[in-house]
């Protein structure tokens, strides 16, 4: 199985900061990744696919990069209705298999 | 708008069987794959199972092949995951997820999710 290790699990951020998380496969995939945001009550919500196509409505502070195994999720200028759990998700070979979560919090 | 809801979960016995499903709309669902993950207290997000829009191909993660069956009937935009042989470790919230298209031997890209579906195993 292809192992997705996504740093840091948590962080304290304020408004307007730059937020950088990354995700480390265990193997080659490509481009094979998306990005997603999680909050308590509501469906996880697609931000980034193909590692740095932004999803269909999707703030243009949120950005993805990276290619093969390092990936990275950047929110620009981190806004009040950023603070939620991030989390990867690769797709290249099964079984797909996930990040284990990145949680922004108010500083 | 897409959405996703889920239903069918609750509070079992181990060993016992339940039916979860899932009704999209806003989707072509006929032409696209479809998936199920779950959450689990002891290992975060897991994907379980994943089938293709013909019902043709059909994927299971380990813990689960043998005792779990994805279906769908694309005549009612519905998808189904039959759990049988239902242990503690099963215990979760379920996501019934979307593929922005088909998926065949390799995985699809997963976009939209619903909210999940809260299953328990319980003596």
């Amino acid at each position: 199985d292809i192992q997705m290790t996504q740093s840091p699990s948590s962080l304290s951020a304020s408004v307007g900061d730059r937020v950088t998380i990354t995700c480390r496969a265990s193997q080659d995939i490509r481009s094979d990744l998306g990005w997603y945001q999680r909050k308590p009550g509501q469906a996880p919500r697609r931000l980034i696919f193909s590692a740095f196509n932004l999803h269909n409505g999707v703030p243009s502070r949120f950005s993805g990069s990276g290619f093969g195994t390092d990936f990275t999720l950047t929110i620009s200028s981190l806004q009040t209705e950023d603070f939620a759990t991030y989390f990867c998700l690769q797709h290249n070979t099964y079984p797909v298999t996930f990040g284990q979560g990145t949680e922004v919090q108010v500083k | 708008e897409v959405q996703l809801v889920e239903s069918g979960g609750g509070l079992v016995k181990p060993g016992e069987s339940l039916r979860l499903s899932c009704v999209v709309s806003g989707f072509s669902f006929s032409s696209n794959g479809m998936n199920w993950v779950r959450q689990t207290p002891g290992k975060g997000l897991e994907w379980v199972s994943s089938i293709s829009a013909s019902s043709y191909n059909v994927h299971y993660a380990d813990s689960v092949r043998g005792r779990f069956t994805i279906s769908r009937d694309n005549d009612k935009n519905s998808l189904f995951l039959h759990m049988s042989d239902l242990r503690a470790e099963d215990s979760g919230i379920y996501y019934c997820a979307t593929s922005p298209f088909d998926l065949v031997v390799v995985p699809a890209p997963i976009d939209y999710w619903g909210l999940g579906v809260l299953v328990s195993v319980s003596s």
